[in-house]
């Protein structure tokens, strides 16, 4: 079954602290990854996404991510986060040619002044 | 510049009430998803519309219907609330399915006693 599993369920950073949040996919064929970000009291909006191509992809307020095909991942980075990266972070997943896109669970960043 | 608007954003129905939750979005977008939000679940989808005059069942569709009433509106009805349907609902729009970025509503979160 096609799924999207996220390992850290809440981190906690220290500003300036750099970030990396897990994201694995299980999809047989081509698939497009996305990352979004809900801030406190927000509604969800696309951090990035890959679709093909370079597999690093860059996004906004210096986020950036990596598809590595061999480990059926796309985890998240941010080299150096700052307060205003608190947030929850869902990993997400959907075949190429179309279909369901599917969440992984979550995770919720709390980061440190 | 609506984008993605969801009514009501809080309700509070008693075991066996039906409500129906509405979505609108004005971007002109083909497909229309609904989300459920719970604690340490992510978002789960529960139905899903590729294009107007289809609807397709997601991960957790048991308690729920939804009518892609047009392009334009897709709402989802709990015909006889249960206190496990207690959750935050989104309403979410793409262009298309598969590689299309989703535009979310705001949310209605929803308390069933």
């Amino acid at each position: 079954a096609q799924s999207v599993s996220q390992h850290n369920h809440h981190v906690i950073l220290s500003e300036a602290a750099s970030l990396e949040l897990g994201c694995n996919y299980s999809y047989g064929g081509t698939v497009n990854l996305f990352w979004y970000v809900q801030y406190p009291g927000q509604h969800l909006q696309l951090l990035l996404k890959y679709f093909s191509g370079d597999p690093l992809v860059k996004g906004i307020k210096g986020f950036e991510a990596e598809f590595i095909k061999s480990k059926f991942s796309f985890n998240l980075r941010k080299p150096s986060v700052q307060w205003s990266d608190t947030a929850e972070y869902f990993c997400a997943g959907v075949p190429d040619q179309g279909g369901k896109l599917i969440f992984g669970q979550g995770t919720e960043l709390s980061v440190k002044p | 510049n609506a984008g993605v608007t969801q009514t009501p954003k809080f309700q509070v129905l008693k075991t066996g009430q039906s409500m129906t939750l509405q979505c609108a979005q004005d971007m002109n977008h083909n497909s229309m998803y609904w989300y459920r939000q719970d604690p340490g679940m992510g978002l789960r989808l529960i139905y899903y519309s590729a294009s107007e005059g289809t609807t397709d069942k997601g991960e957790v569709p048991n308690g729920y219907n939804v009518s892609r009433l047009n392009k334009r509106e897709f709402s989802l009805r709990l015909e006889s609330a249960a206190p496990s349907q207690t959750s935050v609902y989104f309403c979410a729009s793409s262009l298309s399915d598969g590689a299309n970025v989703l535009t979310f509503g705001a949310g209605s979160r929803l308390t069933v006693l």
